[in-house]
């Protein structure tokens, strides 16, 4: 497809256990980001990718989270030792190098439940 | 303080009246500002972007910008119900130009036919 597709769209896990989450961007971009949204929240940042630098990280909220993007393509989100308050959408989200507009393209989201 | 700050709603209208959202913002050095539509159970889409004082108009909306009051809104005309959701303001901080942005936690719309 033509858009940024993310899987799961829905992932329950259990409290403690490690979750993946996978982003493929829209063919061309060069930026990659994650954000994930809260029952009744805002977007919230997590991180950025741009290109060959090195990505910035500030929006991570704990040292359980962490994120790659291999061959400046495919990202994925990791969460371990899951909590319940880690529960949310995530949102992946890719655009053109440079552009200044901030126009994200949004993928359908990856669901997290944590029990 | 928050630093995009959204009258969560919801705002209901009825049909074809003018729908009025606004944010305000902390970050006297942003330069960048959004409206971002979100549909219930949908991702968010970019509406509008803005970057200097004044009015800026697209088709039915218009987004204003007042950066010495740090207050942006988002006007639509003609509402209908196909335009009830939520709204986000967005923000770079700074002078970022990147995608790295500030959400407010949105404005819910309700037109009423």
């Amino acid at each position: 497809g033509a858009g940024v597709s993310q899987s799961p769209s829905n992932k329950v896990t259990e409290k403690g256990k490690d979750v993946e989450l996978r982003c493929d961007p829209i063919s061309g971009h060069t930026a990659l980001y994650w954000y994930r949204q809260s029952l009744g929240q805002g977007l919230e940042f997590l991180i950025y990718f741009q290109g060959n630098s090195a990505p910035d990280k500030s929006g991570l909220p704990s040292d359980r989270f962490s994120a790659e993007r291999t061959g400046g393509s495919v990202s994925t989100l990791t969460i371990q030792r899951t909590q319940q308050e880690d529960s949310a959408v995530y949102l992946c989200a890719s655009s053109f190098a440079g552009q200044n507009t901030g126009e994200l393209f949004f993928g359908e989201g990856s669901r997290l439940t944590v029990l | 303080q928050k630093e995009v700050e959204q009258n969560s709603g919801p705002l209901s209208v009825p049909e074809g009246a003018i729908a009025s959202l606004n944010c305000t913002y902390s970050d006297r050095g942003s330069q960048s500002f959004f409206w971002y539509r979100q549909y219930s159970g949908k991702s968010p889409e970019l509406i509008m972007f803005i970057y200097s004082n004044g009015d800026k108009e697209d088709g039915r909306f218009t987004a204003q910008l007042n950066k010495a009051s740090q207050y942006v809104s988002l006007l639509i005309r003609d509402s209908q119900p196909s335009d009830s959701a939520t709204y986000l303001c967005a923000v770079n901080l700074g002078s970022s130009n990147t995608g790295k942005l500030i959400f407010g936690q949105g404005t819910t719309l309700q037109v009423k036919p």
